[in-house]
């Protein structure tokens, strides 16, 4: 079975600073691994993907993550935070094997930027 | 850039009535699901749909909920009788096959009273 974690469902930052989301998994198998967000009273965007191929990962909006297969994590790193970072951001973790996929969704981290 | 597409954004239903919500996947994709989020709760997966049958599904996809492609564009989920617990966002995903991350769409807020 797989599992995701996700340490701290708050996170505050001030603008600027550095967004450092983390993001732990539990898979038997080598993982997909995702971060999406999900702005107020929107659906979920997908960030960025880890699919087995670098484990330094970029994604949209100056967001990257780093697959650590020893640390069995996937946290997500911004350099400077902007106000618009402001959101609710998941963690996922996908079984490689089989037709169709199912996505395991961590609880999600609330991230707030302060100015 | 391709959207899934969803209808519609809120339905506000009487406890016990049958509800469907659509969507539109993106086009050239091939496998399909759907997902809920209680408010305040994590993303959950309810089921998964690829060649025209279900691939998975989870215990909360009960016989109360059903799914159906009916003319190869839209893609519904069906809540037989619903119940108050069943208020929630439900979220359809299309991907164009299994390696790859899906595409969400924005969500069908259900409140059952």
């Amino acid at each position: 079975a797989q599992s995701v974690t996700q340490l701290g469902s708050h996170v505050s930052v001030s603008e600027g600073a550095l967004v450092l989301l983390r993001c732990n998994y539990s898979s038997s198998v080598p993982p997909y691994l995702f971060w999406y967000v999900q702005y107020p009273n929107q659906g979920l965007q997908l960030l960025l993907k880890y699919t087995s191929a670098a484990t330094l990962v970029k994604g949209i909006n100056g967001f990257e993550a780093e697959f650590k297969k020893s640390e069995t994590s996937f946290h997500l790193t911004k350099p400077s935070a902007h106000m618009s970072d402001a959101a609710e951001y998941f963690c996922a973790v996908s079984h490689p094997s089989g037709s169709a996929r199912q996505l395991t969704f961590g609880s999600g981290t609330q991230l707030t930027v302060l100015p | 850039e391709p959207e899934v597409t969803q209808t519609p954004s809120h339905q506000v239903t009487q406890m016990g009535q049958e509800v469907i919500l659509r969507c539109v996947p993106i086009s050239n994709h091939l496998y399909f699901y759907w997902y809920r989020q209680i408010l305040g709760q994590k993303v959950e997966f309810l089921v998964s749909f690829y060649n025209n049958e279900i691939s998975e599904k989870s215990e909360i996809f009960d016989d109360q909920f059903s799914v159906e492609r009916p003319d190869g564009s839209n893609f519904t989920l069906k809540i037989r009788s619903t119940k108050l617990e069943d208020s929630a966002m439900y979220f359809c995903a299309s991907a164009r096959d299994g390696n790859y991350g899906y595409t969400f769409g924005s969500g069908t807020r259900l409140t059952v009273v």
